[in-house]
């Protein structure tokens, strides 16, 4: 089975704090994707890797950078937490081609305070 | 820059009977692919079905079928002999060559007994 293992599944931070976000997957595949879950918004992309190293900015990048130093890893940084990043946060990641299945992290429930 | 629209943000079905879900999308892109993907209150997100933008025919998957429009740029999901299980947010995607995946806002479909 493919998995996308997000490290937390629920995590409470204050305010200025800097935040990390990690996802992992075990299926070698080039993307990866970080998008943010809220009611009547949907899910917006804040940004995508399609390699090592390589990343780029989706709708939403502001307070947000990524990094992805190892193809089976993509770490999501909050800056400088604020209580509107208050979301849900989707990890995915998917093969090389247009066509293929993304598969999901269970999500993290990030509440700032 | 690709859109992805749901209009419709909550619908209600019988069980056993048929439901229709809409999504229309923007893009100047030839090439593409479509997706439904289903978000049970579990969080899990997974997929439901596919469409290439090139096959005239609509895809189809057991209960779960399209109607693909691409002069008019629509990719609705039926559900025929909806079942408690089907309960869940639907998301439309979108992905081409640049292997960006784009959500729309979301269904939330409730079976009723």
């Amino acid at each position: 089975d493919v998995k996308v293992t997000q490290s937390s599944r629920y995590l409470v931070k204050r305010t200025g704090e800097k935040v990390f976000l990690e996802c992992v997957q075990d299926m070698d595949h080039e993307n990866m994707f970080w998008y943010r879950q809220d009611p009547g918004l949907g899910l917006r992309l804040i940004y995508f890797s399609y390699d090592v190293k390589m990343k780029e900015k989706g709708d939403i990048p502001e307070g947000y950078s990524v990094s992805r130093e190892k193809k089976e890893r993509f770490s999501l940084i909050l800056e400088s937490a604020s209580t509107n990043q208050t979301s849900m946060y989707l990890c995915a990641s998917r093969g090389g081609r247009m066509n293929t299945e993304a598969f999901f992290g269970q999500g993290t429930r990030l509440t700032v305070v | 820059a690709q859109t992805v629209t749901q209009s419709q943000p909550e619908m209600s079905v019988q069980e056993a009977e048929t439901v229709t879900l809409s999504c229309t999308y923007d893009t100047s892109e030839n090439n593409y692919y479509l997706f439904w993907y289903k978000q049970p209150p579990s969080r899990q997100m997974i997929l439901v079905i596919r469409q290439e933008a090139y096959k005239q025919q609509n895809a189809t998957e057991n209960r779960f079928s399209v109607n693909f429009q691409k002069a008019a740029k629509s990719f609705s999901l039926k559900i025929s002999d909806s079942q408690l299980g089907d309960t869940a947010m639907y998301f439309c995607a979108f992905s081409s060559a640049t292997n960006k995946l784009i959500f729309g806002t979301g269904t939330l479909l409730a079976v009723q007994p």
